[in-house]
């Protein structure tokens, strides 16, 4: 499948632990913000989103964290299962003005059986 | 499967030609966005349109333009292509194509530009 990158931050864990993948934004004005997985040869998929207004949002097998002071977003994954083995990227959404949604490269994270 | 699809999957080309992208999105789905994917760059957003209408324009090149019918697929057109446009290009689509984005894009599998 095809690469979505070379030089990405790389996490590996073993089966069945939990992963915490992390993303900066850059502009407090952002107000919604999703988590992607791609897997290699794939388009992005949605994960969970997030609004401003909140700080925690969770999901099956995943949690959002938002700390608006220090603009960092992370992604929780509990018990990761090997099927998890893919790039995880963040984007931001900014309110108001220009609608272009930021994308962050991304961490791959593999997944030890 | 996200129920968007692109054409083609893979496509090799030479410098100074022009090719067409194509994208159907979800049934249902009014809007589509088209994305940039390369190497060194993240997901990098060109132009969406809804109902047949452009409704934002991102990092698109004067080189690049897209269009979407009224059967609502969409195409994408690159000319005069250079080394540097190699990369992936997705599509998107949702029901609202909300200003700016609230709601979930569901991503086509992808085409595979490789310009040689």
């Amino acid at each position: 499948g095809e690469s979505v990158g070379l030089h990405l931050p790389t996490l590996s864990v073993q089966e069945g632990d939990n992963s915490i993948i992390n993303c900066a934004y850059s502009n407090s004005a952002s107000d919604y913000f999703i988590w992607y997985k791609q897997e290699s040869g794939k388009g992005p998929q949605f994960i969970i989103d997030i609004r401003s207004n909140m700080d925690k949002r969770q999901g099956q097998r995943v949690t959002v964290l938002l700390n608006k002071t220090v603009k960092h977003l992370s992604l929780q994954i509990a018990a990761t299962q090997p099927g998890d083995s893919a790039v995880y990227f963040c984007a931001e959404n900014i309110a108001g003005g220009s609608y272009i949604p930021t994308f962050g490269r991304g961490t791959s994270l593999i997944v030890h059986p | 499967d996200s129920g968007v699809t692109q054409t083609p999957k893979h496509l090799i080309t030479a410098t100074g030609q022009r090719v067409t992208l194509r994208c159907s999105p979800r049934s249902g789905d009014l809007s589509v966005y088209w994305y940039q994917q390369s190497l060194d760059q993240g997901l990098q957003f060109l132009i969406q349109y809804y109902n047949g209408e452009e409704r934002a324009k991102g990092n698109i090149l004067e080189r690049f333009s897209a269009q979407q019918f009224p059967d609502l697929h969409s195409e994408l057109n690159l000319s005069s292509l250079e080394l540097g446009d190699s990369a992936l290009y997705f599509c998107a689509s949702t029901f609202q194509g909300s200003f700016p984005l609230q709601e979930t894009q569901y991503f086509g599998p992808g085409t595979r530009l490789l310009v040689l």
